[in-house]
């Protein structure tokens, strides 16, 4: 039984289209997160979604929007996609805002 | 300014050889130090959480220490299994966590 779950895994679109992503999670979590892998590993925190407080990595363009219908569920839209968006997105959660977190398997997003 | 290095940026063992990986960092307020593995087409895994100096988390063929500057992620006897990239993160002040770009560890059978 999968803890954190997101759909699509592979997505290749083109630039300009919009796109989301959606992630569950059935641990029973209060935190969810966002978070950007690059070409270079390097994770980067892109939101944390705590009890609907929305806490927004700073340097995330505002093309980009987190959308929580409930606690379990964490989604990430993408307006007019760019080149450089092309990235493994990773959805996780928390219990504890953030001590151990449980990620997803990743959607590899690649803008053509 | 919170950062987090990790040596080397890949190793190359054969099995049953053992060695260290080291994650240095210097952040405010240390939260906590993790570990994680991350294997090829996969999200990252917890392996462990360090708190203080001094303190020291087994699991398997692994160990983590932690000193006050950097923790080390010791290997004992690899197996091809253990192959993966493993990844640091400090918790700071502010709950917000630092990664590192990790190691990738290859083991030769």
């Amino acid at each position: 039984d999968t803890a954190v779950s997101q759909t699509p895994k592979y997505l290749v679109t083109q630039m300009g289209n919009d796109k989301s992503i959606k992630c569950e999670q059935n641990l029973g979590h209060d935190t969810m997160y966002w978070y950007k892998q690059d070409s270079k590993k390097f994770l980067k925190i892109m939101f944390s979604y705590n009890n609907k407080e929305l806490i927004i990595n700073e340097t995330v363009p505002n093309r980009f929007s987190p959308k929580s219908p409930d606690k379990a569920h964490l989604n990430l839209h993408i307006n007019s996609l760019e080149l450089g968006d092309s990235a493994v997105y990773f959805c996780a959660s928390s219990q504890d805002g953030g001590n151990t977190i449980y990620f997803g398997e990743g959607s590899w997003l690649t803008v053509v | 300014e919170d950062q987090v290095t990790q040596s080397p940026e890949a190793l190359r063992l054969q099995e049953g050889e053992s060695s260290s990986l080291n994650c240095s960092y210097t952040v405010s307020g240390l939260r906590g130090l993790f570990w994680y593995r991350q294997d090829p087409g996969k999200g990252p895994e917890f392996l462990f959480t360090l708190y203080s100096a001094g303190e020291e988390k087994e699991k398997e063929r692994l160990k983590a220490t932690l000193t006050k500057k950097e923790s080390f992620l010791h290997i004992t006897a690899p197996k091809p299994e253990d192959s993966a990239t493993y990844l640091c993160a400090v918790g700071d002040s502010n709950y917000q966590l630092i990664w590192g770009a990790g190691t990738k560890l290859i083991i030769k059978p």
